[in-house]
């Protein structure tokens, strides 16, 4: 069975910084890319990066490119998200979630059940 | 970037109805558009690939079809279970974007 658990999230001041981490299992994490994906409070979906199976490539959105960075263990079985000079608008649950489709077709098969993260003085 | 209208933004139903969920983009998605469901207080599951491909393990009462810019989810016979947020999200190009979507309430 497929489980994705993120972690690290929290109430942090702007301007701060935080990483987030995503274990998987139940499925051989080193053959597929990952999503970080986020929902502001009542809010809809935000795509917001992607990292290849093997590192070798990473796309961001524009929201958060150059300040976010994606990055992977695959000896650890584990998808990070070093989130750096945070925002009040960066307050949103956070999901990983696994891939599938190639460049550029990408969909998502499974999600994890999020982590939080509040941005606020 | 692509955007992904999605309408109507809620819809109230009967148990049983038959129903359609519209999703339209901004430009060709040719059939790179997939559904996901968000029940209350849970993380998104998929529930349509390609426009219009079942996936395993998802009730066959769901079905998606569409092409193009044009796409629709259908439920045939809707259930109380089905309380939820309908997202479509295009997989044509970067970056990918998801739909406002559709709330769906059951009377």
């Amino acid at each position: 069975e497929v489980q994705l658990v993120e972690s690290g999230g929290g109430l942090v001041k702007p301007g701060s910084s935080l990483k987030l981490s995503c274990v998987a299992s139940g499925f051989t994490f080193s053959s597929y890319g990952m999503h970080w994906i986020r929902q502001a409070p009542k809010k809809g979906l935000e795509w917001i990066a992607l990292i290849y199976y093997d590192s070798s490539n990473k796309y961001y959105a524009d929201s958060v490119k150059g300040r976010f960075t994606i990055s992977r263990d695959n000896s650890k079985n584990t998808l990070y998200l070093e989130m750096n000079s945070l925002r009040s608008e960066d307050t949103a649950m956070y999901y990983c979630a696994k891939s599938r489709g190639g460049y550029p077709h990408w969909y998502f098969d499974f999600w994890g059940p999020g982590t939080m993260v509040t941005v606020s003085s | 970037d692509v955007v992904l209208t999605q309408s109507p933004a809620t819809l109230s139903v009967t148990p049983g109805e038959r129903i359609s969920l519209s999703c339209r983009a901004s430009e060709s998605v040719d059939t790179y558009l997939h559904w996901y469901q968000q029940k209350p207080n849970e993380s998104p599951r998929l529930l349509i690939k390609y426009a219009s491909q079942s996936i395993s393990g998802i009730p066959s009462r769901f079905s998606g079809s569409g092409s193009g810019t044009d796409f629709t989810l259908s439920i045939n016979g809707v259930e109380v279970e089905d309380l939820s947020i309908y997202y479509c999200q295009q997989g044509n190009s970067l970056p990918l974007t998801f739909g406002s979507g559709t709330k769906l309430e059951i009377k």
